[in-house]
């Protein structure tokens, strides 16, 4: 199975409201990264939080990370149409250097 | 020119035949990674390097082989190709020492046939 898992599956919002996604995952990690990827297009890095932080910004986006239950959240605030697209954290483990995805969180933004 | 390039952008290919996909890269980064993506799953790790003397297996290896030529090339193989390795493959770099994600390329559509 795989090391991060999101919730929900899909979500879906009107333009102006925010989105928050979840993400768990199972085993000791070094970071924890959110990417965004548009229809069957590459994947694109939005942000990155160390295991030694607990709350991170960039922009309109929001992550926290609870080391203690394995688990982080992403909060996109007042969405967009152009926000539209699949988000999936990954997961860097601490001795390794993998990087492991979860399946997604496919976001619907309704104009 | 993109930092990360895979070759082909789309192939169609026969069971049973050998097929290469190719990656570069122009970040600089000693991490790379091959990934497939099928529609619900999510993305799974098939190998990953750190340099050209390191490889290592990921989560889905078997019926896979890969060659680091260099820093800058990794090159994903599928020795006798079967129709459920039909997929889109992700080619991807890091160096999240510094803070940043990881750089994928645009992706490889093949189909298995």
């Amino acid at each position: 199975s795989q090391q991060g898992e999101e919730d929900p599956q899909a979500l879906s919002i009107q333009e102006g409201e925010n989105a928050t996604m979840n993400c768990s995952y199972k085993t000791s990690i070094n970071n924890l990264q959110w990417y965004r990827q548009n229809s069957g297009r590459g994947l694109v890095h939005l942000i990155l939080i160390r295991s030694n932080e607990r709350e991170k910004h960039s922009g309109r986006l929001r992550v926290t990370l609870d080391t203690s239950k394995k688990s982080s959240s992403l909060l996109i605030t007042a969405s967009r149409a152009a926000d539209t697209a699949s988000y999936f954290c990954a997961t860097a483990l601490d001795s390794s250097y993998k990087l492991i995805f979860g399946s997604g969180t496919r976001l619907l933004v309704r104009p | 020119d993109a930092d990360v390039t895979q070759t082909p952008r789309n192939r169609i290919t026969k069971t049973g035949k050998r097929i290469m996909l190719e990656c570069s890269q122009t970040k600089g980064h000693d991490r790379m990674y091959w990934y497939r993506q099928d529609p619900g799953l999510g993305l799974r790790l098939i190998y990953y390097s750190f340099d050209v003397k390191d490889i290592n297996k990921g989560e889905i290896s078997d019926g896979y082989s890969v060659s680091r030529q260099a820093q800058a090339k990794f090159s994903l193989s599928l020795e006798s190709a079967i129709p459920n390795q039909t997929a889109l493959y992700f080619c991807a770099t890091s160096d999240w020492i510094q803070g940043n994600g990881a750089f994928f390329g645009q992706g490889t559509r093949l189909t298995v046939v």
